[in-house]
């Protein structure tokens, strides 16, 4: 079973809107990172939040940590055509294992 | 820059053959990963290392060896190709779990 996974297969919005997609782990973990990927490229770091951090923001990128609940989230504010991506959470254990999620399509529509 | 580089980009192989993908970090850090990507499966790793001369299993090993000779080079080895094992294989080099990490272009395989 995925020790990490996002909430949706796929999201869509339009450009401009903003966007949340969720993330949920199961079981104690060092970090969690949040990732894209684009079609035909290699996942790229967004953000990285540690357990002890509730909150971090990257430009219009915002991601939430939960650890009571297991959960992240990472929303994206004021959308564009080039956020279209599949974004991952990752979640980083002491070993230095980052496991992945199964992702989450997000297409933003002009 | 910093970076992961794969090599090749492409690969096409015959079942039972031995194929070896290789991975170059220029980023100087301890860890390296190899992740393999399958539609519906995201991201699972195979086999990972803390340093030259170690490896790891990650959650996927059977079938996969490694070999990391030093700090740059981390190389993954399919000695028996199957093609089940025909998918898209990504390298990254990090320093921990809580801590940057890079991803390489991938290398795409196909095994026939």
């Amino acid at each position: 079973s995925q020790l990490a996974e996002e909430n949706s297969w796929a999201l869509s919005v339009h450009e401009g809107e903003s966007v949340t997609v969720n993330c949920s782990y199961k079981t104690s973990i060092t970090a969690l990172q949040w990732y894209r990927q684009k079609s035909g490229k290699g996942p790229a770091q967004l953000i990285l939040i540690r357990s002890n951090e509730r909150e971090k923001r990257n430009g219009r990128l915002r991601a939430t940590l939960d650890t009571s609940s297991q959960s992240s989230s990472l929303s994206i504010t004021a959308t564009r055509c080039e956020d279209t991506a599949v974004y991952f959470c990752a979640t980083g254990y002491n070993q230095g294992k980052l496991i992945f999620g199964q992702g989450t399509k997000l297409s933003i529509k002009p | 820059e910093a970076a992961v580089t794969q090599s090749p980009r492409n690969k096409v192989a015959v079942t039972g053959g031995k194929v070896t993908l290789s991975c170059n970090q220029t980023n100087n850090h301890n860890n390296m990963y190899w992740y393999r990507q399958d539609t519906g499966h995201g991201l699972r790793l195979i086999h990972y290392s803390y340093g030259a001369g170690s490896t790891e299993k990650g959650d996927i090993p059977d079938g996969y060896k490694a070999s990391r000779p030093s700090q740059e080079n981390f190389s993954l080895i399919l000695e028996l190709a199957t093609p089940s094992q025909t998918s898209v294989y990504f390298c990254a080099s990090g320093q921990g779990a809580d801590s940057d990490y890079t991803f390489g272009s991938g290398t795409r395989l196909l095994v026939i």
